[in-house]
């Protein structure tokens, strides 16, 4: 069935630092990939997302970059800061269009 | 504008007992899905609904059922409630158009003793 891996599980920058989150899939039929960012005690908030018709996006502090061919996509945040901290999870839409599959989340933590 | 609501915020239940979860989505989203995120993991697809007709249903037992009413919120039903089943019951509502995006709501947190 479809699959979404991520890496790392947990990631540790300073302050100021850049911080990348990497993800794979297996349906290369899948054409949308969100990401989210949740915070203790919230539901997933969707942050930055990216179609397959574009390589890359960017929005400010984060950027999305996304390759068909190699089928992974990755999530960049730069200028970290200690409001960065949180679980951030990687999805593709399954090849129905009903349901994202997500990755198993990235513990992000920025210290000052 | 108000986002996804989800109610009630949490719940504790007996095994054997049923549950009710209630969604209410952005104002103009037409789709409805649910999603089960047990602690550490990713969220699971559960059910997706649009103008009130299924349209996915994720590899979860007869024992969860949904349905959409026409002001587009949704109830999430479970019956023979297991341990197992406790999570945290995320709503997500979207315009309902392929690749959507979805927003969510911060969710029910239920707990089976």
């Amino acid at each position: 069935g479809e699959n979404v891996e991520q890496h790392p599980s947990t990631l540790s920058v300073q302050e100021g630092d850049s911080a990348v989150i990497k993800c794979t899939y297996s349906d290369s039929a899948s054409n949308y990939f969100p990401w989210y960012k949740q915070e203790l005690g919230k539901g997933p908030q969707l942050i930055i997302d990216i179609r397959s018709n574009v390589g890359e996006k960017k929005d400010q502090r984060i950027a999305v970059t996304l390759n068909k061919t190699a089928k992974h996509f990755s999530l960049h945040i730069t200028e970290t800061q200690p409001e960065d901290s949180a679980v951030y999870f990687c999805a593709a839409w399954n090849q129905a269009g009903t349901a994202l599959i997500f990755g198993k989340g990235t513990t992000l933590s920025v210290s000052s | 504008d108000a986002g996804v609501t989800q109610s009630p915020t949490h719940l504790i239940k007996t095994r054997g007992q049923h549950v009710t979860l209630r969604c209410s989505p952005i104002s103009g989203h037409k789709s409805v899905s649910w999603y089960q995120q047990v602690l550490g993991q990713g969220p699971q697809f559960i059910f997706q609904y649009y103008e009130k007709e299924e349209r996915g249903r994720g590899n979860f037992p007869d024992r969860f059922s949904a349905r959409q009413f026409p002001n587009y919120s949704s109830e999430l039903n479970v019956n023979a409630l297991l341990l197992g089943d406790s999570a945290l019951y995320l709503c997500a509502s979207s315009l309902g158009s392929y690749n959507s995006p979805l927003h969510f709501g911060n969710g029910t947190r239920l707990t089976v003793t």
